[in-house]
């Protein structure tokens, strides 16, 4: 099953842009998280919001997570060529605290 | 350091012949967790464990076997490897089951002929 649905699909902007990727999930959650990859490699975590928050802050990076519209967002602010990556959301159901359930990711450019 | 290995890195080997990938963590983590990640579908859920001797299936364990006999070690063996398992696969490992950051592997990526 999919959980986690990012869109877009692929994004590509100027370097010193925003760059907002979504999530989108199908059930009640207890966290959220967002990871990144650069190619080929070992994901990367970035940030972590529980299902009681509403807002969280990492540098440049700003996430949401609306419960009653199932989503979350991930803003990366003045982005950086060193910011092209894929980034991937990541739940765990209420129902099984055990399963961790990816997205497809999110194919991030940022053009120098 | 604290990190999270995985071996072989590169495979290539033909149907039908055993095979294990090796994982292991030097955090003492209690939860450990194998995924195949696939052009267009993300990372998928193979197997996790909760704690040595706990083992439950993914989303797509079909094919796949673990075990976990010591805390740090997590070995995924792919009995009678099929071409379908053609993939990159990454072993992660994190403190608790829920609502931790998961540490990840550089992966292994594998084909079968």
């Amino acid at each position: 099953s999919q959980q986690g649905e990012e869109d877009p699909q692929a994004l590509s902007i100027q370097e010193g842009e925003n760059a907002t990727m979504n999530c989108s999930y199908k059930t009640s959650i207890n966290n959220l998280q967002w990871y990144r990859q650069n190619s080929g490699r070992g994901l990367v975590h970035l940030i972590l919001i529980r299902s009681n928050e509403r807002e969280k802050h990492s540098g440049r990076l700003r996430v949401t997570l609306d419960t009653s519209k199932k989503s979350s967002s991930l803003l990366i602010t003045a982005s950086r060529a060193a910011d092209t990556a894929s980034y991937f959301c990541a739940t765990d159901e209420k129902t099984s605290y055990d399963k961790v359930i990816f997205g497809p990711g999110t194919s991030l450019s940022v053009i120098p | 350091e604290a990190q999270v290995t995985q071996n072989p890195r590169y495979l290539i080997t033909v149907t039908g012949k055993k095979l294990t990938v090796t994982c292991s963590q030097n955090m003492n983590h209690e939860y450990m967790s194998w995924y195949r990640q696939d052009p267009g579908l993300g990372l998928r859920q193979i197997y996790y464990s909760m704690n040595v001797e706990v083992t439950d299936k993914g989303d797509v364990p079909e094919g796949y076997k673990v075990s976990r006999k010591e805390k740090r070690n997590f070995p995924l063996i792919l009995e009678s490897p099929s071409p379908n398992q053609t993939s990159l696969y990454f072993c992660a490992s994190s403190w608790m089951t829920s609502g931790s950051e998961q540490f990840f592997g550089p992966g292994t990526r594998l084909t079968v002929l």
